[in-house]
């Protein structure tokens, strides 16, 4: 079993949809949680980075931490064609860990 | 520049061809990660480093991959006698704080091609 789950998708919504991603973990000695964002052919870019459980939100995003259940998420609101990329859980105790990714397409 | 630089871009080399990679962090950046990417994967980790010291290197495939950051600042990825199995994409990520890589920014990558 890997240390972090995520669906690899494809994920296909119309243009102002809400996207929900997620990830699981097995790993309890988890302490630090991001979501990454990558583009063909880019690196991944930090998008979020939470600590505890909870939620935190930045503009269109919001990300939510479950530690008693090892479950993250990602959610967008009004889901933009340039948000279309690849999604990358992380999760980090000494190294950074990371999901497989979830390739997202946002429909004009 | 203000980013993660990593060059070369592009690397194509010939079974059994070694290879260096180069990282650039941001400056300051006491945390440095190399990792390795599949098509279709997310990253794996390879090693890291806090300043010049490797801390850990338990992702390295096997040793032909070797890394090195001798004054704490840049580092090189070297692959020796490359397979074809080694092709990827080699990611950079730096962090200012040591230990657990938090809020650690990316290069762009090295994309190697083993033919």
């Amino acid at each position: 079993q890997k240390e972090v789950e995520q669906d690899p998708g494809p994920l296909s919504v119309p243009e102002g949809a809400i996207v929900s991603l997620n990830c699981t973990y097995s790993n309890s000695a988890f302490q630090y949680f991001m979501w990454y964002r990558q583009y063909s052919r880019k690196g991944p870019e930090l998008l979020m980075y939470t600590y505890s459980s909870g939620n935190k939100e930045d503009g269109r995003f919001t990300a939510q931490v479950d530690k008693s259940s090892k479950y993250i998420s990602l959610f967008i609101r009004d889901s933009q064609p340039s948000d279309s990329a690849t999604y990358l859980c992380a999760m980090s105790a000494n190294n950074l860990f990371f999901g497989t990714g979830t390739r997202l397409t946002v429909i004009p | 520049g203000a980013g993660v630089s990593q060059s070369p871009r592009y690397k194509v080399a010939k079974r059994g061809q070694d290879v260096a990679l180069r990282c650039d962090p941001i400056s300051g950046h006491v945390s440095l990660f190399w990792y390795q990417q599949a098509l279709g994967q997310g990253p794996e980790f390879l090693t890291y480093f806090q300043n010049e010291a490797q801390l850990d290197k338990s992702g390295l495939p096997s040793d032909r991959f070797f890394a090195e950051r001798p004054e704490g600042s840049v580092s090189t990825l070297k692959i020796q006698r490359t397979q074809q199995e080694d092709s990827a994409v080699y990611l950079c990520a730096s962090s200012l704080v040591g230990g657990s890589g938090t809020e650690a920014f990316f290069g762009q990558g090295t994309r190697l091609t083993v033919v």
